[in-house]
């Protein structure tokens, strides 16, 4: 059954670098999301895209936050200049229409 | 304002049947999901309701009313596998796909 991946599955970074969090969507799916968990909170939408372009972000999403889809498989997060507030697990989800989205495993980010 | 509202935490016996509900004020409605989550994993899809009614999907079921802003999640014949916490989470409007989540129910089941 096709599924979605992410990599690393852990990243551990000092305040101040730059993160890129790696997905591969489920091949057919045509739309892609950023979601975040900070652990013991609920799961928050950061970004949703469609068509080679963001459809809709989160107030979480800001200017330190970019996506991009550099081929045909890959969707990435971007995140320029982290801050400890970024610690949390990022899943990536996908769907084929507007309907059931389906998650990636997630990558655990802790910033120092 | 968005705001999904679930009950904290539940504890069930084995073999039992428990019904975790959610209620919801969105700006909009597209649909309602039911995810089953396991500590330190990804959410995992159970369910779908966009249309008011019962879903029934094996020892899963759930409910919504649309003009009630509720939802019911039904779990049949627990099993201890089912410890895990249950994330609602609704489809609002527009057509971007943006799930708004609850803070999630965290099921026990013990024997």
């Amino acid at each position: 059954e096709p599924e979605v991946t992410q990599t690393p599955s852990h990243q551990v970074t000092q305040m101040g670098q730059e993160v890129i969090l790696r997905c591969v969507p489920i091949s057919n799916h045509l739309y892609f999301y950023w979601y975040r968990q900070i652990l013991g909170q609920k799961v928050e939408f950061l970004v949703s895209f469609y068509n080679n372009e963001i459809s809709e972000k989160s107030e979480i999403f800001d200017d330190q936050f970019s996506v991009e889809r550099p081929d045909g498989s890959n969707f990435t997060l971007k995140i320029r200049s982290t801050k400890l507030e970024d610690s949390a697990m990022y899943f990536c989800a996908s769907s084929v229409g507007q309907e059931t989205q389906y998650f990636g495993p997630g990558t655990r980010l802790l910033v120092l | 304002g968005q705001n999904i509202d679930q009950p904290t935490e539940m504890t069930a016996t084995e073999g039992a049947i428990v019904q975790i509900n959610c209620t919801y004020q969105t700006s909009g409605f597209n649909g309602l999901f039911w995810y089953q989550q396991h500590a330190g994993e990804a959410p995992t899809f159970l369910s779908y309701n966009v249309l008011d009614g019962l879903e029934e999907k094996g020892r899963f079921s759930s409910f919504l009313s649309r003009s009630k802003g509720y939802s019911y999640l039904l779990l049949k014949e627990l099993q201890m596998k089912d410890s895990a916490s249950y994330l609602c989470a609704v489809k609002g409007s527009g057509n971007t796909g943006k799930l708004i989540f609850g803070q999630g129910t965290t099921l026990q089941v013990k024997p």
